[in-house]
């Protein structure tokens, strides 16, 4: 059993478009992390959200932790290329619990 | 700065025999994990050391798996005797203890057990 869903599993969509990517869980979550994959390498962690109902914006790229502290989602505006990868979400239950990783959405914008 | 740093970056070998994974963390760097992931099963943690102690192994799936950290810099990962289906890409990351601290990963081992 997944304590962590990623949703949806695959997207494939143009340059220029927008999208949104979930991660959930039925389980609350001291903190969740969102990490980036490239082919033939190690994730690389993006953001970390702790608040319940927080929103963080790395340029092109918007976070949200639900208030509930069980799910969280990640927004493109005006995807590239470069964003292409799979998008992990990672979680621990407390400050000092070991994380848990998602499943991943796999994303590929095509140019 | 260098990263986190993982040899080999390939392995391919019968099953059967041994391997040996080995991981180089960030200096400074007090936790360290060891991770597999394959497309089936995604991203899953093997086990992690806190101050070269192994906090929680429960991931490590067989006794065949084995996992130590002699000192802060260096940790090994061994499979004997290896399977097919450990086939896989392994990583190591490390972090800083404490709340919310990031992982930083290595390249990965990509293992093939033919």
């Amino acid at each position: 059993t997944q304590l962590l869903e990623q949703s949806p599993q695959f997207l494939s969509i143009q340059e220029g478009e927008n999208l949104t990517v979930y991660c959930n869980s039925s389980s609350v979550f001291s903190s969740l992390q969102w990490y980036r994959q490239e082919p033939g390498e190690g994730p690389v962690l993006l953001v970390t959200v702790v608040t319940g109902g927080e929103v963080k914006k790395l340029k092109r790229l918007t976070f949200q932790f639900g208030d509930a502290r069980k799910d969280s989602s990640l927004h493109i505006t005006a995807a590239q290329p470069g964003d292409t990868g799979l998008y992990l979400c990672a979680g621990s239950k407390t400050s000092y619990d070991k994380v848990i990783f998602g499943p991943g959405t796999s994303l590929s914008v095509i140019p | 700065d260098a990263g986190v740093i993982q040899s080999p970056r390939h392995e391919v070998t019968e099953m059967g025999q041994e391997v040996t994974l080995r991981c180089k963390p960030i200096s400074g760097h007090n936790s360290l994990f060891w991770y597999r992931q394959t497309m089936m099963r995604g991203l899953e943690l093997l086990i992690y050391f806190n101050n070269n102690v192994p906090i929680d192994d429960s991931g490590m799936p067989e006794d065949r798996f084995s996992a130590k950290m002699p000192n802060a810099s260096f940790s090994t990962l061994k499979i004997q005797p290896s399977e097919p289906r450990d086939s896989a890409v392994y990583f190591c990351a490390s972090s800083l203890a404490g709340r919310h601290q990031p992982q930083h990963f290595g390249d990965g081992t990509r293992l093939s057990i033919l």
